[in-house]
């Protein structure tokens, strides 16, 4: 969605390693969201943010870190990545808590090795 | 927490057949959301439904919300090759997060 960039798509790490993906929005949305998509799994939310330094955490956030200084930015940190951290993270946004739903980012993958 | 199933899991059918796919929970939602997701792209709003007994239709689609509030359909009409890829459903309660399913992966055989 021209919307909502991730960056970067793909990125190669090794074990140890701190890694931030970062998630750009220019519709001025206040919810920011991270998920992780593994298969059997489906979408897992990570954390995500109500506002600016406003976060939250999800179903599966050890090991993440996040920060959120501008409306429009939504950084997703793994401070030390492991193995069990390769994944597809997406990254989406929503106007509000509500029925609008949520507007995704094409994903990054990240392997770990 | 709060956990949605999807049937089936994975589908191959017949260009030119219909698909039915279901989505239950133990919990109850107020609202529904149906997505798809092409290979490497991110999920995509197909139709979303905030009324039990709602029938929605988007196209060749169509999104019923379960009158127990607790499961919902979706079912695609006359599918095309276009129609690939993974259907995933998300429940909520209000003033929660989105929970979502595992996700149906469709094959559409020419």
């Amino acid at each position: 969605d021209a919307g909502i960039t991730q960056s970067p798509r793909h990125k190669v790490t090794e074990t140890g390693t701190p890694v931030t993906l970062r998630c750009h929005q220019t519709e001025n949305h206040r919810y920011m969201y991270w998920y992780r998509q593994d298969p059997g799994h489906g979408l897992r939310l990570i954390h995500y943010s109500y506002g600016v330094k406003d976060t939250d955490k999800g179903e599966v956030s050890d090991g993440y870190s996040v920060s959120r200084s501008k409306t429009e930015d939504f950084l997703l940190t793994l401070e030390s990545a492991t193995s069990s951290q390769t994944s597809v993270y997406f990254c989406a946004i929503s106007s509000g808590v509500g029925a609008y739903g949520y507007t995704f980012g094409s994903g990054t993958r990240l392997t770990v090795v | 927490g709060q956990q949605l199933n999807q049937s089936p899991q994975s589908m191959f059918i017949q260009e030119g057949e219909d698909v039915s796919m279901n989505c239950t929970s133990s919990s109850i939602f107020n609202t529904w959301l149906w997505y798809k997701q092409d290979p490497g792209e991110g999920p995509v709003l197909l139709i979303a439904l905030y009324k039990a007994g709602e029938l929605t239709s988007n196209g060749r689609l169509t999104a019923q919300f379960g009158i127990t509030r607790k499961d919902s359909f979706l079912n695609i009409s006359a599918s095309i090759p276009s129609d690939v890829g993974i259907y995933f459903c998300a429940g909520q309660l209000d003033g929660q997060n989105f929970v979502f399913g595992p996700g149906t992966r469709l094959s559409v055989l020419p």
